[in-house]
């Protein structure tokens, strides 16, 4: 079964410096990778994905994340948070199902959070 | 402008009562989902769908019922059988089961 692990509940940063959550992930074969964040109260959004290709991705918001197969991890960075980026930050792994006997990427399994909080 | 609609924003229930939460999405998306969140506990899949008409049951469906006639609607109704239905619900959508998930605002419900 695929799971998500994100080690760090809780994270404080200094606004301009910089940030990296880490998110590690288990799963049997090329996953499907996400970066969500979650203001208090609202839903989630999209800050970047990665299905194939170059490991280093980058997002919205100046945010990048490195697939790193050897080590099942998707770590999600930014060089100079700012004092917006405090939020809750998911990661997510896609999973296998079956549509119509072939086999598709949709369920996703998602991490704990992450909370980000950013001092001035 | 495309987005999905969640309602109502709060909700809340009254022991042994269904309720039902709205999800309206404009995007034209094929695949619509239903998430749980508890604080510490991250998103847990309620129910998911592909296309009309279908629906699978997801992780934590027991105490769930959904519906999904159209293909912008896909309704989730908390029976009297949830027995802690306290919790923030998310739905979201995507083209195609393979596409990153857009997500509404969010429903909290409450129980009185």
């Amino acid at each position: 079964a695929q799971s998500v692990t994100q080690p760090d509940i809780h994270i404080t940063v200094s606004e301009g410096a910089s940030l990296e959550l880490r998110c590690n992930y288990s799963y049997g074969a090329t996953p499907y990778l996400f970066w969500y964040v979650q203001s208090p109260g609202q839903g989630l959004q999209l800050l970047l994905k990665y299905f194939s290709g170059d490991t280093l991705v980058q997002g919205i918001k100046g945010f990048e994340a490195e697939f790193k197969r050897s080590q099942s991890s998707f770590n999600l960075r930014k060089p100079s948070v700012h004092w917006s980026d405090a939020a809750e930050y998911f990661c997510a792994v896609g999973g296998q199902v079956r549509a119509g006997g072939g086999t598709s990427y949709g369920k996703l399994t998602f991490g704990q959070g992450t909370i980000l909080t950013v001092h001035p | 402008d495309g987005g999905i609609t969640q309602s109502p924003k709060y909700l809340f229930r009254k022991e042994g009562q269904n309720v039902t939460l709205s999800c309206e999405q404009n995007l034209n998306h094929d695949a619509m989902y239903w998430y749980r969140q508890d604080p510490g506990q991250g998103l847990r899949l309620i129910y998911y769908s592909q296309i009309v008409n279908d629906f699978q049951k997801g992780d934590i469906a027991e105490g769930y019922s959904v519906s999904r006639e159209k293909k912008e609607s896909f309704p989730l109704t908390v029976t009297s059988a949830q027995k802690n239905p306290t919790a923030f619900y998310l739905c979201a959508s995507s083209v195609t089961v393979n596409q990153p998930q857009h997500f509404g605002d969010g429903t909290r419900l409450s129980i009185l």
